[in-house]
């Protein structure tokens, strides 16, 4: 059964900091997403990483996937508030299986 | 272009009541989900449509819960009768084939 593991489950950070959120799974796969949620509210596609050593870059966040390792990256450069949220990795082997999310809490 | 509709947002009912939740996918795509999110956790599949058909109904609670898909569109996800533990948000998802999930705002249940 395709396990998806994300660390940290929290993370507080202060504005301006860079940090890194891992993604590790169980099984062979090549399809690698991950989702912005708000509180209340519903998931947003960030990034769709389809092959190994896929890099996707959008404003402070830039996520990548190494297949080998089974391992994808979401890493937060000089973080700002707007980016408070509850991130989740989602692995594609026939159905989508989503991680546990990581709530991210960036403080000025 | 219209995302992922679903109704109702918020339903509270007591426990051994029916309830059902309703989605209208975004056109033209032929997979959708209905998956299960509760508080502090990652949302956890239910069920998962291509066209009208169920290809991956293992972690639905048959016992309780039922769901349909006719004509390959809108679905609706059932649970009869309901019990505490399924005070959760059921979100519907759809994609093309595999692919990106496109989600609705989601169907908050409580369970009194």
């Amino acid at each position: 059964e395709l396990k998806v593991e994300q660390n940290p489950l929290f993370l507080s950070m202060q504005e301006g900091k860079n940090y890194t959120i891992y993604c590790d799974y169980s099984t062979t796969s090549d399809r690698l997403y991950w989702y912005r949620q708000d509180p209340g509210k519903s998931l947003e596609s960030l990034f769709v990483l389809l092959s190994n050593g896929a890099v996707k870059q959008e404003g402070r966040l830039m996520a990548s996937l190494d297949t080998k390792a089974r391992l994808s990256t979401l890493h937060i450069t000089a973080a700002v508030h707007d980016l408070s949220a509850t991130y989740f990795c989602a692995v594609d082997n026939n159905d989508m299986r989503f991680g546990a999310g990581t709530r991210l809490t960036v403080k000025p | 272009e219209a995302g992922v509709v679903q109704s109702p947002r918020y339903k509270i009912i007591e426990k051994k009541q029916p309830v059902a939740f309703w989605c209208n996918p975004i056109s033209g795509h032929n997979t959708l989900y209905w998956y299960r999110q509760n508080l502090g956790q990652g949302p956890e599949l239910l069920i998962r449509y291509e066209n009208e058909e169920a290809v991956d109904d293992s972690q639905l609670p048959k016992d309780r819960f039922s769901a349909e898909r006719l004509k390959g569109v809108d679905s609706t996800l059932k649970i009869q009768p309901a019990e505490l533990g399924d005070s959760a948000v059921y979100l519907c998802a759809s994609s093309l084939k595999a692919g990106e999930l496109f989600f609705g705002e989601g169907s908050r249940l409580t369970v009194l």
